[in-house]
C-alpha cells in the first residue's frame, strides 16, 4: 500500500463543474503539497500547507491532520485546468530531510 | 529572480554513454532535490543534497548514478553507462532551508531518452 493515496485516478469533468481531487496519507507528515503538471510539461507547485486551508484563485486546498487526509478544489472548471495533479507529502523526520513523498496523481479532463 | 534552472530540457543518449544533467536553485537556496519520472510512473525521490554535502541517497540506484552540489556551479546527477531503463524525466527543486514548511520550487525538468 503506497503511503499516499489519490483519489481518483482519472476524473473528467465539464466546465463550469466543481471538482475535488482527494489525498490520503498513513505517515506522519511535517506539510503536503499539491502541484500540476500539465502532459509533457514542469511541475508547478500550487500549495503547501500544514494546517486548515488556502484559496488561490479558482483553487481551494484543506487539510485534516487528524484524518491525515487533504482535498484540492477547483471551482468553476475551465479547459486549462485539465492537467495531472499530484498530492506530495514531507515526511515528519525530525530534521534530517524533507524529501517529499507523492501520489500517484489524478489526471483532470474538462470538457467544453 | 529566476525561478530554478535545468539544463539540458531534453537529453538523448546511445546506451553506455554518460548523461549529465545540471540543475541551479534559485537565489538564495542552498537545499537540492533531485526526483524521477519513469514513464507511466509517479515520481520519486532519488537524492538530497546541501552545498558540498549528499545528506540523504536513499532514492539513487547504487550503481552508475551520483549526484554533487559543489561550493560554485550548479548541482549535477550524473549517469554513467546509460540503459534504456534510465529514459525518464528528471526534476530538481530547490528549497531555502530545511524545514518541512520551507516550499520546494521545481525546475521544468530534464527528458532523458536513451537510444
Amino acid at each position: 500500500k503506497n503511503e499516499v493515496e489519490q483519489s481518483p485516478q482519472n476524473l473528467t469533468a465539464q466546465e463550469g463543474e466543481f471538482i475535488t481531487i482527494n489525498c490520503s496519507y498513513s505517515v506522519g507528515i511535517s506539510a503536503l503539497h499539491w502541484l500540476q503538471q500539465h502532459p509533457g510539461g514542469g511541475i508547478v507547485s500550487l500549495f503547501m500547507l500544514s494546517s486548515g486551508k488556502k484559496k488561490h484563485g479558482r483553487l481551494i486546498a484543506t487539510i485534516n491532520i487528524q484524518e491525515k487526509h487533504s482535498s484540492l478544489h477547483i471551482t468553476a472548471s475551465h479547459p486549462r485546468d485539465s492537467a495531472v495533479y499530484i498530492c506530495a507529502v514531507v515526511l515528519y523526520y525530525g530534521g534530517a530531510t524533507n524529501k517529499l513523498i507523492f501520489g500517484t496523481g489524478t489526471l483532470l479532463a474538462v470538457q467544453p | 529572480n529566476a525561478g530554478v534552472m535545468q539544463n539540458p530540457r531534453h537529453l538523448v543518449r546511445r546506451r553506455g554513454q554518460e548523461a549529465r544533467l545540471r540543475c541551479s536553485p534559485m537565489k538564495g537556496h542552498s537545499h537540492v532535490y533531485w526526483y524521477r519520472q519513469l514513464p507511466e510512473e509517479g515520481l520519486k525521490f532519488m537524492v538530497y543534497l546541501q552545498k558540498e554535502n549528499i545528506i540523504d541517497e536513499s532514492g539513487m540506484p547504487k550503481e552508475r548514478f551520483s549526484a554533487e552540489f559543489p561550493k560554485e556551479g550548479p548541482s549535477i546527477l550524473r549517469i554513467q553507462q546509460v540503459v534504456r531503463g534510465d529514459s525518464a524525466a528528471y526534476f530538481c527543486a530547490s528549497s531555502r532551508e530545511l524545514h518541512g514548511w520551507q516550499e520546494q520550487f521545481f525546475g521544468p525538468g530534464t527528458r532523458l531518452t536513451v537510444l
